[in-house]
């Protein structure tokens, strides 16, 4: 099993430009969430899944978009790059509720400039 | 909202010292986990503690919850190299997802 994966490793991007950052999992987990990192910081929550086809807002969900229309996978969405979105974003699946364990994915470096 | 802050920010010790990170709820918590974030690295899940007052141990690391359920610790004796990276707890209140705590870096030399 491969876990979760991420797709790409590192992206540049000019200001204005969109992406979509890629994820995806095998261990048929129902939640997936969405985390930013900024350098030497905690993780942020952009949005998360508690299965196919529902989504929710996370902490800091302005300037992103999910959908979920499979349970292996979780796209995130960014429209309009600015600066302030260069951070490193990983993706979690969690099994259970009510605080199951995460596995995260390797995370994809973004750099907006 | 749910917060979850940890104390120090930052600590850095000779290898053979020991270790400790805190960890504050602003609310109960059904249950918390530590996961390490090795420099470059994903967060890795280390531990969950679900009763109040719980104490574990994973070789040199021993993690406790408190009895309130609001606060949690882990303790690494005699600390390696090995031992280097951001030591993060996450809280789960009523919902499914985790309250990520603000995390402590820990530096190891020789």
């Amino acid at each position: 099993n491969a876990g979760v994966t991420q797709t790409p490793k590192f992206r540049i991007l000019k200001i204005g430009q969109s992406m979509t950052l890629q994820c995806a999992q095998d261990m048929n987990h129902n939640y997936m969430y969405w985390y930013r990192q900024d350098p030497g910081m905690g993780l942020k929550l952009i949005y998360y899944s508690v299965g196919a086809g529902i989504t929710d807002k996370g902490e800091v969900p302005n300037g992103y978009n999910v959908s979920r229309s499979t349970t292996e996978d979780f796209p995130l969405r960014l429209e309009l790059a600015a600066p302030s979105q260069t951070s490193v974003y990983f993706c979690a699946a969690q099994g259970g509720g009510r605080g199951d364990t995460q596995y995260f994915g390797p995370g994809t470096r973004l750099t907006v400039l | 909202g749910q917060q979850v802050m940890q104390i120090p920010q930052y600590q850095h010790v000779q290898e053979g010292e020991d270790f400790t990170t805190y960890c504050n709820s602003s609310t109960t918590l059904s249950n918390i986990q530590w996961y390490k974030q090795r420099p470059g690295g994903h967060p890795v899940f280390l531990i969950q503690l679900v009763k109040s007052g719980e104490v574990k141990k994973q070789k040199r690391l021993t993690f406790q919850f408190g009895e309130a359920k609001k606060n949690s610790s882990l303790h690494i004796t005699a600390t390696q190299t090995t031992d280097v990276g951001t030591y993060f707890c996450a809280g789960a209140g009523t919902a499914s997802k985790l309250t990520f705590g603000t995390g402590t870096r820990l530096q190891v030399t020789l």
